[in-house]
């Protein structure tokens, strides 16, 4: 069975300070991660994934995830937070190890102070 | 732009009054989901097409239905709406490369249905 957990429910930074939003993972084989965001009222969106090589990957809005097989993580990250990253978060992994249907994390409620 | 859309935006029903929602896609995907999502919480998966085929969660209940006319359109029925079926709907689509289901590719997802029961 393949699972997702985000230990923290909600990170505070401060506008202009670098958030880190963690998330750990647990699948059979290499996994590939992914990272969504939904802003109220509106769908998921895809952030960024990881699937092989380079263990730091970039994705859209500035946002990147640094890729760790021993510490089985894959936490989200930015240098410079903006309010507009307010937002709720979502951490998922899928196959090929796995079962291709998605398991996602219970999110992490990002809240950017100005 | 491909995209994934769903009808309505925000919809309000009588308890025990059917409903259903709609999701359209022009991204040609053969993985189709309903997700429901309650206050904040991850997305629970209800059920998903793998191209024809109907997968319905084990603890999905029988009042949740869906039916796939075709590859582009897909429904959610929800026969007798009881109040703790209030919550936001997600459609999101994924692809196929022949049969195989592209685990390394992202979810689409639409806007979402938000339903309130009255």
């Amino acid at each position: 069975a393949q699972s997702v957990a985000q230990p923290e429910d909600q990170v505070n930074v401060a506008e202009g300070n670098p958030l880190t939003v963690k998330c750990t993972y647990s699948v059979s084989g290499n996994p590939y991660l992914f990272w969504y965001v939904q802003y109220p009222n509106r769908g998921l969106q895809f952030l960024l994934k990881y699937i092989t090589g380079d263990n730091l990957v970039k994705g859209s809005y500035g946002f990147e995830a640094e890729f760790n097989k021993s510490q089985t993580s894959f936490h989200l990250k930015k240098p410079s937070a903006l309010v507009s990253d307010s937002a709720l978060y979502f951490c998922a992994v899928r196959g090929p190890g796995g079962s291709y249907i998605p398991t996602f994390g219970r999110g992490t409620s990002l809240i950017v102070h100005p | 732009d491909a995209m994934v859309i769903q009808n309505p935006r925000y919809q309000v029903t009588q308890f025990g009054k059917p409903v259903t929602l709609s999701c359209s896609q022009t991204l040609n995907h053969n993985v189709m989901y309903w997700y429901q999502q309650k206050s904040s919480q991850a997305p629970k998966l209800l059920f998903h097409y793998y191209d024809k085929d109907f997968n319905n969660e084990a603890d999905t209940p029988d009042n949740f239905q869906s039916r796939r006319p075709n590859t582009s359109f897909c429904f959610l029925d929800i026969r007798s709406p009881g109040l703790g079926d209030a919550a936001m709907y997600l459609c999101a689509t994924s692809p196929l490369v022949g049969h195989h289901p592209q685990s390394n590719q992202p979810q689409h997802f639409g806007d979402g249905t938000r339903l309130s029961i009255l």
